[in-house]
């Protein structure tokens, strides 16, 4: 497996449900992030761990409760959503924070329906 | 505030050209950044401008204005496959991404 792989591509859950996203990269990159992405709007983003510390929390509501246990791997655990958290969830890498080039290596999302 | 502005929606004929614009109003420059996303697939990154003027990569070129706040991307030869949606993002002082809502580029034959 190469570049960013992201788990599950879709789920739909109700919104007294607990589930996970996964993130894993292959890149050897030291920062990751996850974007949220809704329709029409700019990607949002939601947290940075830099070297699996998190540098940036985007006024994320608590419901959303990320985990990075090593530079490889991101988490996002989900529970009591609300509708409006239905969204296409981005997984991104970079080599470092968002400096340099900035270049980011996303994942291809999963999709989120909460009922 | 900061504010990235691009148009939501273009369509443009295979075999032409189309230019896409982006204005941005943000705190401090770090560089302004094109990515292509394909329709359920990942963003991926089309162009990287610091400086003033034309970066061109093949079919692509990517064009800034600091002084103006305003960058362009230009595909050349239109292919069916360049379908997608285009996402301006300019870095600010602060090493942050402020992102526009994309353009979804439509190809007709």
């Amino acid at each position: 497996e190469t570049g960013v792989t992201q788990t599950p591509r879709h789920l739909v859950m109700g919104m007294t449900n607990k589930k996970s996203l996964k993130c894993e990269q292959h890149l050897g990159h030291n920062a990751m992030y996850w974007y949220k992405q809704s329709a029409k709007k700019p990607l949002e983003l939601m947290f940075v761990y830099n070297f699996k510390e998190q540098t940036e929390n985007n006024s994320v509501p608590s419901r959303f409760s990320p985990e990075c246990p090593n530079s490889s791997h991101l988490f996002l655990h989900l529970h009591t959503l609300q509708p409006e958290d239905s969204a296409l969830y981005l997984c991104a890498s970079s080599q470092g924070r968002e400096g340099g080039t900035g270049e980011l290596f996303f994942g291809e999302g999963s999709r989120l329906t909460v009922l | 505030g900061q504010n990235i502005d691009q148009p939501t929606e273009m369509t443009a004929t295979e075999g032409a050209i189309v230019q896409i614009n982006c204005t941005y109003q943000t705190s401090g420059f770090n560089g302004l950044f094109w990515y292509q996303q394909h329709a359920g697939e990942a963003p991926t990154f089309l162009s990287y401008n610091v400086l003033d003027g034309l970066e061109e990569k093949g079919r692509f070129s990517s064009f800034l204005s600091r002084s103006k706040g305003y960058s362009y991307l230009l595909l050349k030869e239109l292919q069916m496959k360049d379908s997608a949606s285009y996402l301006c993002a300019v870095m600010d002082s602060n090493y942050q991404l402020i992102w526009g809502a994309g353009t979804k580029l439509i190809i007709k034959p």
